[in-house]
């Protein structure tokens, strides 16, 4: 069954620290993951998206890691803001039709206090 | 920013109502989506469309319909609401970069729909 899975669930942070998201995921064929942040009340916003070549891409603060061999995607964020408190989403898409599929985790919800 | 809307973004109404919501973008995407998302949960594909009179089922059973009469416009409609029908619903558009399906696009969301039925 093809899945994806975040860890931690919630994760609470001082401003100016480092913090670091999980994600495993089942989905098979790869095709692409991406990392959204959604802020409470408003719709996702794409902040990375890697292929199966790729292992690292940053996003000013941002950096995301892939290890498609591990099925495991980490996202990084560098000198923490209170407005990067949002719920950070893992979303992988799969290759196994023509249509393609989007399979999203449940979010880490992060809250920087200062 | 994302050039899509939604309306309303809070919605409360009383079981038995019929109500649409509004999507809209400006992007000229052939390709629009609804998702539903309850707190603290994934969001789930309910409705899609690849362009004018395309709309297609997602992956969770909804009782909603949409239509796609206009590239700019997706809107859902619920025929009779029900307190089960309380969730957050996401709109989406993408536009194809490379042959294929959703998977090779980059979805733009709009701000979302809260709905609660009484």
């Amino acid at each position: 069954k093809n899945q994806v899975e975040q860890s931690p669930q919630s994760l609470i942070i001082l401003e100016g620290k480092n913090c670091t998201l999980q994600c495993n995921y089942t989905v098979s064929p790869f095709s692409n993951l991406r990392w959204y942040k959604q802020d409470t009340g408003r719709g996702p916003v794409s902040l990375t998206i890697m292929t199966f070549s790729e292992n690292t891409k940053s996003n000013g603060r941002y950096t995301a890691t892939l290890d498609a061999d591990t099925k495991q995607s980490s996202l990084h964020i560098t000198a923490s803001q209170l407005s990067d408190s949002a719920s950070y989403i893992c979303v992988v898409s799969d290759r196994g039709s023509t249509l393609g599929r989007l399979y999203f985790g449940r979010g880490t919800q992060l809250t920087v206090w200062p | 920013e994302a050039d899509i809307y939604q309306t309303p973004r809070y919605l409360v109404i009383g079981t038995g109502k019929k109500i649409t919501l509004e999507c809209s973008q400006t992007m000229g995407h052939d390709k629009m989506y609804w998702y539903q998302q309850d707190p603290g949960m994934e969001l789930h594909l309910i409705h899609y469309s690849y362009g004018v009179n395309s709309t297609e089922k997602g992956d969770l059973s909804s009782e909603s319909t949409v239509s796609r009469i206009r590239t700019e416009h997706f809107p859902l409609t619920l025929e009779s609401a029900r307190p089960s029908h309380t969730s957050q619903y996401l709109c989406a558009s993408s536009e194809s970069l490379l042959a294929g399906g959703p998977s090779t696009d980059t979805q733009y969301f709009g701000p979302g729909t809260r709905l609660t039925v009484l």
